[in-house]
């Protein structure tokens, strides 16, 4: 069964600087589906990013990045430029390419992210 | 953002009482979730479905039930409810490639 890990529980960054929070997983898969999704104080959970793992080029979305480490099982997600709204819980999660019928997603415990002013 | 509605938003009921969670989805997606998020958790899956009438279990099933008899409604059934069932409910909603999910803005469950 793939597990996904995120070792750090709590993040702190001064607003316009640069933080990485980290992710690993565990699969004995080659093909998958990589997410990062934030939930802020309203709890609605959003997508920032996906990665899929036969593509080495690593995913950006304007101000968010990832580092895409697949031999590592790494998944790190890089916010360039931090602004307040950026203050929130971040979940990393895997899917199976080949999930059949099911797809669904395995998440991490999630890494809750402060922003300083 | 994607035509997903949750109801009700929040709720709070006795143990031993029956309770459903209806999502309701306006983007004709074929696959539909029920995840519930506790702290030190995360996201767990409860039960899915992959069309009309066509569903299955997720990790943490037990004491669930789901139904889906149309395309746009996900029932998620608490048949008794137990306090260690209070959460936050999330439905989710996919469409094939690239398999994103997309979330309702979830329930907030409380049982007493």
């Amino acid at each position: 069964a793939q597990t996904v890990t995120q070792s750090q529980p709590e993040m702190s960054v001064q607003e316009a600087e640069t933080v990485t929070l980290s992710c690993t997983y565990d699969t004995s898969e080659s093909d998958y589906y990589l997410f990062w999704y934030k939930q802020p104080p309203s709890r609605q959970m959003i997508l920032v990013i996906r990665q899929e793992a036969y593509k080495q080029q690593n995913a950006t979305e304007n101000r968010f990045s990832v580092n895409f480490q697949k031999a590592a099982k790494s998944f790190s997600l890089k916010i360039s430029d931090s602004q307040l709204g950026d203050a929130a819980m971040y979940f990393c999660a895997y899917r199976s390419k080949d999930g059949g019928s099911q797809g669904n997603l395995i998440f991490g415990k999630g890494t809750k992210l402060s922003v300083k002013p | 953002d994607a035509g997903i509605t949750q109801s009700p938003r929040h709720k709070v009921t006795e143990t031993g009482t029956p309770v459903t969670l209806r999502c309701h989805q306006t983007e004709n997606h074929r696959y539909m979730y029920w995840y519930r998020q506790d702290p030190g958790h995360g996201l767990r899956l409860i039960h899915y479905s992959y069309g009309v009438k066509d569903t299955d279990k997720g990790e943490v099933s037990d004491g669930y039930s789901v139904s889906r008899s149309k395309t746009e409604d996900f029932l998620l059934t608490l048949e008794s409810a137990t306090s260690s069932q209070t959460s936050v409910y999330f439905c989710a909603i996919s469409e094939g490639h690239p398999y994103e999910q997309y979330f309702g803005p979830g329930t907030r469950l409380t049982v007493t």
